[in-house]
C-alpha cells in the first residue's frame, strides 16, 4: 500500500516567512493530491486540490506543486491565521492522509 | 453551497455498534459528481479515511476498517449513515462526514465533526 511521509513533523516559523511543507509517496501517484489546514476543534479546509489548484476563496499566499512522488505546499508570507496543521491527502485506490505537519509560532 | 452535519451517539460500549447520521443541505445526495465519505480522527492524531458511499449506492471502505464498517445512504431524508460494529477504545475519535469530489478526489466540504468515545 501507498504511504504519504510529510516532512517536517513539526516547524516553528515567524509571521512574514516563506514555509515549505513537503510530502513524499512510497510509488508513483496521480497528481490526485490535496493539501488541508486544520485548526484547534475544527475540521479540516481544503487549500489546494490536484496538487497545485487553489480552491475557492483560499488566499494567494498558499500554493502547491510537485508530480510524481514529491509534492510541497508552499506559504509564502506567513500569517497569524495560518499557525495550524496541515495535512496532505492522495487518492490512489482509496483516500490516504499524511501524518500531518504542525506549524507553530517561533 | 453543501452543508454537512453529523449526530449521534457520542457514547458507545464497548463490543457494541457505533451509529453516526450525516444530514446534507444545500444539494441533493442524489446528484452525481460527489461520493459521500467518512473521516475520523482519534484524540491528538491524525486523520483516518474510513469508507463512501456513491449516489449509486456503492461503497468502499478503508481495507482495515472494511470488516466492521457498514455505510448506507438514505435519498429520502438526504443524509447517510455509518455504522461500525465491535468498537473498542481505539474507535474513540471525532468522526467526520465530508463530501469528495469525484473530479479530483479532494474533500471540499466537511461537517463540524462530533466525538464518540468508547467507553463502559
Amino acid at each position: 500500500a501507498i504511504q504519504l511521509t510529510q516532512s517536517p513533523s513539526s516547524l516553528s516559523a515567524s509571521v512574514g516567512d516563506r514555509v515549505t511543507i513537503t510530502c513524499r509517496a512510497s510509488q508513483g501517484i496521480s497528481s490526485a493530491l490535496a493539501w488541508y489546514q486544520q485548526k484547534p476543534g475544527k475540521a479540516p479546509k481544503l487549500l489546494i486540490y490536484d496538487a497545485s489548484s487553489l480552491e475557492s476563496g483560499v488566499p494567494s499566499r498558499f500554493s502547491g506543486s510537485g508530480s510524481g512522488t514529491d509534492f510541497t505546499l508552499t506559504i509564502s508570507s506567513l500569517q497569524p491565521e495560518d499557525f495550524a496543521t496541515y495535512y496532505c491527502q492522495q487518492f490512489n485506490s482509496y483516500p490516504l492522509f499524511g501524518q500531518g505537519t504542525r506549524l507553530e509560532i517561533k | 453551497q453543501l452543508q454537512l452535519q453529523e449526530s449521534g451517539s457520542g457514547l458507545v460500549k464497548p463490543s457494541q455498534t457505533l451509529s453516526l447520521t450525516c444530514a446534507v443541505s444545500g444539494g441533493s445526495i442524489s446528484s452525481g459528481g460527489y461520493s459521500w465519505s467518512w473521516i475520523r480522527q482519534p484524540p491528538g492524531k491524525g486523520l483516518e479515511w474510513i469508507g463512501y458511499i456513491y449516489h449509486s449506492g456503492s461503497t468502499y471502505y478503508n481495507p482495515s476498517l472494511k470488516s466492521r464498517v457498514t455505510i448506507s445512504v438514505d435519498r429520502s431524508k438526504n443524509q447517510f449513515s455509518l455504522k461500525l460494529s465491535s468498537v473498542t477504545a481505539a474507535d474513540t475519535a471525532v468522526y467526520y462526514c465530508a463530501s469528495l469530489q469525484q473530479l479530483v478526489h479532494s474533500f471540499d466540504y466537511w461537517g463540524q465533526g462530533t466525538l464518540v468515545t468508547v467507553s463502559s
